[in-house]
């Protein structure tokens, strides 16, 4: 299957700084998702990005899927920002794969004030 | 955007017992939900695939006896955990898509987990 793997597993960040989180893919893919998961478990959607790129506030994401990678950029980091993010993708091959995402071990972002 | 509601959030029961936990698409409807598993500290590892109206499909290694999945509705996924172990104890989550097409991958939404305890 396809293997997603994300850099840097840990990022310690202060407050007001930027940030640039990386998720490779092994395969071609038709779903591409960044995903933020709260102390308390809950994941939150950030970006369906299979291709393309995107921007929602102080984040935005970028897929280049040729070259099977995605980025997440987070600017002028907050407290809140803290968590962890992964990365999930879906195979090219609809049919019974349709709608498996495959998770990327994730990258715990630490912001101190 | 779309709602999936997972019920309960919290659960805590004694080795041997069942456990059965819910998930609902509130504002859409969901041919197809999936099942995660999460360890503490660890990433989401997809267990099953739940289609309305036929079995579960389940992944490679996941003991479908074990983890019984019921998709009874359109909007409705139920996952049990029969005769409960403490190494049950984790994460699940839920995802659904409204997509409907079987060549495209749509956006996924997921529920806000359930968290096992097995005593």
């Amino acid at each position: 299957g396809i293997q997603v793997e994300q850099s840097p597993p840990d990022l310690i960040l202060q407050e007001g700084a930027n940030s640039t989180l990386r998720c490779n893919f092994s395969d071609s893919v038709n779903n591409l998702q960044w995903f933020h998961q709260n102390p308390w478990g809950q994941l939150i959607n950030l970006f369906y990005i299979p291709s393309g790129t995107k921007q929602n506030g102080r984040l935005s994401a970028t897929t280049v899927a040729t070259e099977r990678y995605s980025l997440l950029y987070i600017s002028s980091s907050q407290t809140t920002d803290s968590g962890v993010y992964f990365c999930a993708a879906g195979p090219n091959a609809g049919g019974t794969s349709y709608g498996k995402l495959t998770f990327g071990q994730g990258t715990i972002l630490t912001v101190h004030p | 955007g779309a709602v999936v509601s997972q019920h309960p959030s919290r659960v805590i029961c004694k080795s041997g017992t069942s456990v059965k936990i819910e998930c609902r698409s509130l504002d859409f409807q969901a041919t197809t939900m999936f099942w995660y598993r999460q360890f503490p500290k660890q990433s989401l590892m997809l267990m099953a695939t739940s289609n309305e109206g036929s079995k579960a499909t389940y992944e490679q290694g996941v003991e479908k006896d074990k983890f019984l999945i019921n998709h009874a509705s359109l909007t409705l996924s139920t996952l049990t955990v029969t005769s409960a172990h403490p190494e049950d104890s984790s994460f699940y989550i839920c995802s659904a898509s409204y997509g409907r097409g079987i060549t495209t991958n749509e956006k996924l939404f997921f529920g806000s987990g359930t968290q096992l305890s097995v005593l």
